[in-house]
């Protein structure tokens, strides 16, 4: 069965640069995660949405960081224009439905902004 | 606010030997507690989970222990393997139900089990 699948694995961008994280849910998961990890603050979650609609964006940290789920197999995290504080390993995760008990996490796209 | 925590950076335990991740939570109304597995360069899996309404949860060598007076919890791995090295982490969602998916999660406990 195909995970969570993300690309780029790897992006490295210099600062000002648009970055577009794309994410492929698992088939029939209704629910997608944006997660964030950096040294400082860990795993935090950025944006959540349930059947292509966000329900939860209060953790997206500025207006700089969008994020949209055109359907129900893909979504896409951009961040215009990139700084070097965004340089993070960036998860998507999906569930099956809002109230799943587990959600399922992709292998993380690496960003670093020089 | 940290609402999730894991004191332990890390953690070295001999192979065979039992291995004990603890978390602390300060938010009372957290009533489902998750553990996950990350190794490197891989996405966090989960592990096991226990609801406040219980006290213990096993799943073969792992066990998950809470304690709410103490809101503490704590993971037995029993007994711990080479490949059981990884980074633990502790997380609950929001009270109520209102989503799984939207973990808070703690600092993270590297495991190493040396052979």
């Amino acid at each position: 069965d195909a995970g969570v699948i993300q690309s780029p694995r790897h992006e490295v961008t210099e600062m000002g640069q648009e970055v577009t994280l794309r994410c492929k849910p698992i088939s029939g998961h209704n629910s997608l995660f944006w997660y964030r990890q950096t040294m400082m603050r860990g795993l935090e979650l950025l944006i959540y949405f349930n059947n292509n609609v966000p329900i939860d964006d209060s953790g997206m940290p500025e207006d700089r960081f969008s994020a949209k789920m055109p359907n129900a197999s893909f979504s896409t995290l951009k961040i215009q224009p990139s700084e070097p504080r965004d340089s993070a390993v960036y998860f998507c995760a999906s569930s099956p439905r809002v109230f799943g008990n587990t959600i399922y996490f992709g292998e993380g796209s690496w960003l670093t902004v020089v | 606010d940290q609402q999730v925590k894991q004191n332990s950076p890390s953690l070295s335990v001999q192979e065979g030997r039992i291995s004990i991740l603890n978390c602390d939570y300060t938010n009372s109304m957290f009533d489902y507690f998750l553990w996950y597995k990350k190794y490197p360069a891989e996405g966090p899996t989960f592990l096991i989970s226990i609801s406040s309404i219980k006290d213990k949860n096993e799943d073969g060598r792992f066990t998950v222990f809470l304690n709410k007076s103490a809101k503490h919890l704590s993971l037995h791995i029993v007994p711990s393997q080479p490949g059981d090295s990884a980074v633990y982490f502790c997380a609950a969602p929001p009270a109520g139900g209102t989503s799984y998916g939207k973990l808070t999660f703690g600092q993270g406990t590297i495991l190493t089990v040396h052979p």
